[in-house]
């Protein structure tokens, strides 16, 4: 059984341009959630997704930012027109449902966007 | 308030020798859970020990165990045996049964480094 998968690893962008990070759950996992991990800082939430809704968006930015978790395929994190301050690290993790609070989140291996 | 507090920014410790690492936290919830996860300078976020709000005994995995004082609101990493390869980054989080959302928040971590 895979992990948590996120692709790509390392992502460049310029300033103004558009990133996509993905993030596949592991099978059977129908939550997601995102966090960022600013450099020297612990992981802030970003959003929380179930199978095509939008669950908790509280930690997303009001603006250029937007996720979704599809029916199928991959849950997906937009970044449109970046800045330099988007620089950072972005998890994923998944949990299974009906697990709630008790369980652990399982990281994915982050993606690492550097914004030039 | 921050809801979880880790009030080391860096420690050392010498080989073979034990480290508490600190972690407090804030919440009016009954149910909860408290995790700690190791981040190496290669970046991923690896599980290490969790903690129920009703486990009556502190939780153990191998050279990982977790001083859990419920009334101080307190939940303390000790290693013991340090090994060099447990230099790296510690970070505390709590998941919240109801005001959360199963969302984990994340303490400012601990870097721990293991001399020699």
């Amino acid at each position: 059984n895979a992990g948590v998968m996120q692709n790509p690893r390392h992502l460049v962008r310029r300033r103004g341009q558009e990133a996509r990070l993905r993030c596949s759950p592991m099978k059977g996992h129908s939550h997601v959630y995102w966090y960022r991990q600013l450099p020297e800082e612990g992981l802030k939430f970003m959003v929380y997704l179930q199978k095509e809704n939008i669950i908790d968006e509280s930690g997303m930015p009001k603006e250029r930012f937007s996720a979704e978790f599809p029916k199928e395929g991959p849950s997906i994190l937009r970044i449109q027109q970046v800045v330099r301050g988007d620089s950072a690290a972005y998890f994923c993790a998944s949990s299974p449902p009906g697990q709630g609070w008790a369980n652990e989140q399982f990281f994915g291996p982050g993606t690492r966007l550097t914004v030039l | 308030a921050q809801k979880i507090t880790q009030t080391q920014p860096g420690m050392f410790v010498q080989e073979k020798e034990a480290v508490t690492l600190d972690c407090t936290y804030d919440t009016s919830d009954q149910s909860y859970g408290l995790f700690w996860y190791k981040q190496p300078s290669s970046g991923e976020m690896i599980f290490l020990i969790y903690q129920g709000s009703y486990d009556e005994q502190n939780a153990t995995e191998g050279r990982y165990s977790l001083n859990f004082q419920k009334a101080r609101k307190s939940a303390n990493l000790v290693i013991s045996a340090s090994q060099l390869g447990d230099s790296a980054m510690y970070f505390c989080a709590m998941r919240e049964e109801n005001t959360n959302a199963g969302k984990s928040t994340f303490g400012d971590g601990t870097t721990l480094t293991v001399k020699p």
